[in-house]
């Protein structure tokens, strides 16, 4: 069975400060896709990165960077130098190749506070 | 570019009451369409999903259908609404196998559904 542990319930820090979301994943399919979606107080989930199993290559974009490991089932996301406008909820999500079911973390909220 | 619609964005419906959300997708032809709840503080459960006009599969057995009346038309529906119906409800699509965006869904705004 397929699964999504996002230990941190709730995360608060400063502005301008570095923090990382954990995410830790559970298959025994060899291909697959991990997501993470970003709930902001409206409530629409909005993507943020895909990655294929296949696919290590850690990835930046701004002060966005996720870290994909397969050794350690775990794919976290930090976000350098914070800001008020990145307080939401924070999804990670697994899909399994050739189905369409997405298996969803419970989230973390992270508050950044000015 | 793909939009999503959901309608409406909230509602408050007694208990006992039927219920009609709609979801309907443009920019796109042959989408995959799901239907999520998000219970209050809580994570996403998948309720439905479609692959095509009156496809549709459930996940969870409960007092809720869906259908998919056209292409790019989803509904969510409920003839007597419970109380544990209360959440927010999210639309969302994904492309059909053999795009490059297939691998993703894509959310809508949702419907906050209050039943008192």
């Amino acid at each position: 069975a397929q699964k999504v542990t996002q230990a941190q319930t709730e995360i608060s820090v400063v502005e301008k400060e570095d923090v990382t979301l954990d995410c830790v994943y559970e298959t025994r399919d060899t291909t697959y896709y991990l997501f993470w979606y970003k709930q902001p107080p409206s409530g629409e989930l909005v993507f943020l990165i895909r990655r294929n199993s296949f696919d290590e290559q850690n990835e930046i974009s701004g002060r966005y960077s996720w870290n994909f490991q397969k050794s350690t089932s775990s794919f976290n996301f930090t976000i350098t130098a914070s800001q008020v406008v990145d307080s939401a909820v924070y999804f990670c999500a697994l899909r399994v190749y050739n189905t369409d079911k997405l298996i969803f973390g419970t989230g973390t909220r992270l508050q950044v506070f000015p | 570019s793909q939009t999503i619609h959901q309608w409406p964005a909230t509602l408050v419906q007694p208990v006992g009451s039927p219920l009609s959300l709609e979801c309907t997708v443009e920019g796109t032809s042959n989408p995959n369409l799901y239907w999520y709840r998000q219970a209050a503080g809580r994570g996403l459960q998948l309720l439905f999903y479609s692959v095509g006009i009156g496809q549709i599969s459930s996940e969870v057995p409960q007092n809720l259908s869906a259908s998919r009346p056209q292409d790019r038309q989803f509904i969510l529906s409920s003839k007597k609404l419970l109380l544990s119906d209360s959440g927010f409800y999210l639309c969302a699509w994904s492309a059909t196998p053999g795009t490059s965006l297939v691998d993703t869904q894509y959310f809508g705004p949702g419907t906050r559904l209050t039943v008192l």
